[in-house]
């Protein structure tokens, strides 16, 4: 199936550990975003990679760092976890072009104890 | 800056009834996209509509209409005789331009609840 899909679903961790979130998507589009979801349901976007480049970096701490090895792959590393991190995140992919309605994956949700 | 304003928090209405998703935005831009996303209890984020700043025509879709004002920086969402399955999260969102990997800038959610 032509999808977003992301991995691990649920990641649950300890405060100070390192975790990486995969996202792969195989609808050939060009463009990639992190989103990250809080507790109250607030979506905000991180990260937006076009062509393997990055284009928004939203105000994240240095400790969240994505990294895209292709167009079809944007995987997010975070270092020295914090509570404050325990969110549901979202990946998405696009055409290039704010006109493009952008899919989204199932979503990780991240528990930091 | 771009922002969405949703200003229904949560609401409850009983199957059958209509219910009106209310989304007001702002932007500087003359070129802008506006969304619909649904977000049911399983989590996952549906795309269900996309409006362009030129295109003021109101859409309809089975049950689902949208209604966008310009002069009141207005994209409302109406579902016709609701059902139990609409139950969900809705986001209205607003991108600008045509830069590439323009951001979502997402509303608060209502969360919309049908009761049987």
């Amino acid at each position: 199936d032509t999808a977003v899909s992301q991995t691990p679903k649920y990641l649950v961790t300890q405060m100070g550990n390192d975790k990486s979130i995969k996202c792969e998507q195989n609808l050939g589009h060009d463009t990639m975003y992190w989103y990250k979801q809080d507790s109250k349901k607030f979506l905000k976007i991180m990260f937006s990679y076009n062509n393997k480049e990055l284009i928004i970096n939203e105000t994240v701490p240095n400790r969240f760092s994505p990294k895209s090895p292709d167009k079809a792959h944007l995987n997010l590393h975070i270092n020295s976890l914090e509570l404050g991190d325990s969110a549901v995140y979202f990946c998405a992919s696009s055409h290039q072009g704010g006109l493009n309605e952008q899919f989204f994956g199932p979503g990780t949700r991240l528990t930091v104890l | 800056a771009q922002k969405v304003t949703q200003a229904q928090t949560e609401i409850s209405v009983v199957e059958k009834e209509d219910v009106t998703l209310d989304c007001v935005y702002e932007t500087r831009d003359t070129t802008y996209y506006l969304f619909w996303y649904k977000q049911p209890p399983s989590g996952e984020l549906v795309f269900l509509i996309r409006r362009n700043s030129f295109d003021e025509q109101n859409e309809i879709s089975g049950r689902y209409s949208w209604n966008f004002q310009k002069s009141t920086s207005s994209f409302n969402f109406t579902i016709t005789a609701s059902q139990v399955v609409d139950s969900a999260v809705y986001f209205c969102a607003l991108s600008e331009g045509e830069t590439s990997g323009s951001r979502l800038t997402f509303g608060e959610g209502t969360q919309l609840t049908v009761n049987p």
